[in-house]
């Protein structure tokens, strides 16, 4: 594809509820990053792909959050019993080189997830 | 942890005024890279920075990289209503695995 996609671009959910958030990246990049946008803060790295290995998870605030690439290209964020806390922008961001990014990250529209 | 603080918060200016945002770090970066997101809008690259007292231009936009590699800042000269919108800064440590930390960011408004 042209981009990175990611869907869906607005999900509302009720406290509680488990929600999942897909990204497609860009064809062929190797690594997929996720990340956290709250208003009018910068985006807080969660986890990071190369191919379908999940180098990096530090980032996750907690075990409700899991996140998978099992074929190296789409990754679904899956947020369990989601909490008020929880609502943000979710980012994806994909990048063609194998580390964690001396390239440039192309960034997907994002997820706006409310908990009600 | 690693944080990277981001200088100011808001800008205000006229149109046509130069504009700087500002980023520091305690702990010496690997690089650094700055993103631009418009109102309602995603991130961005607009440029990397890797070697020490870097300096980068991009038309009226110049970038610079701190000579200890601990501080970074962006220069819009002559800025336009195009330029509105939220940079970031985001920070590299430790070498090729180290993932980005992101500034807060500084948001430019422009008076025309």
């Amino acid at each position: 594809g042209a981009g990175v996609s990611q869907s869906p671009r607005y999900k509302v959910a009720k406290r509680g509820q488990d929600v999942a958030l897909r990204c497609d990246p860009i064809s062929g990049h190797v690594s997929l990053f996720w990340y956290q946008q709250a208003l009018g803060q910068g985006p807080e790295f969660l986890t990071y792909f190369q191919n379908e290995a999940q180098l990096d998870k530090s980032g996750l605030p907690s075990d409700r959050f899991f996140a998978e690439r099992p074929e190296g290209s789409v990754s679904t964020l899956k947020i369990q019993r989601t909490q008020q806390e929880d609502s943000a922008v979710y980012l994806c961001a994909s990048s063609s080189t194998g580390t964690s990014g001396y390239n440039e990250q192309f960034f997907g529209p994002g997820t706006r997830l409310t908990v009600l | 942890g690693q944080q990277v603080m981001q200088i100011p918060q808001y800008q205000h200016v006229q149109e046509g005024e130069d504009f700087t945002t500002y980023c520091n770090s305690s702990t010496t970066l690997s690089n650094i890279q700055w993103y631009k997101q418009r109102p309602g809008g995603h991130p961005v690259f607009l440029i990397q920075l890797v070697k020490s007292g870097e300096v980068k231009k991009q038309k009226r936009l110049t970038f610079q990289f701190g000579e200890a590699k601990k501080n970074s800042s962006l220069h819009i000269t002559a800025t336009q209503t195009t330029d509105v919108g939220t940079y970031f800064c985001a920070g590299r440590y430790g070498g090729s695995q180290g993932n980005l930390i992101f500034g807060k960011g500084t948001k430019l408004s422009v008076k025309p």
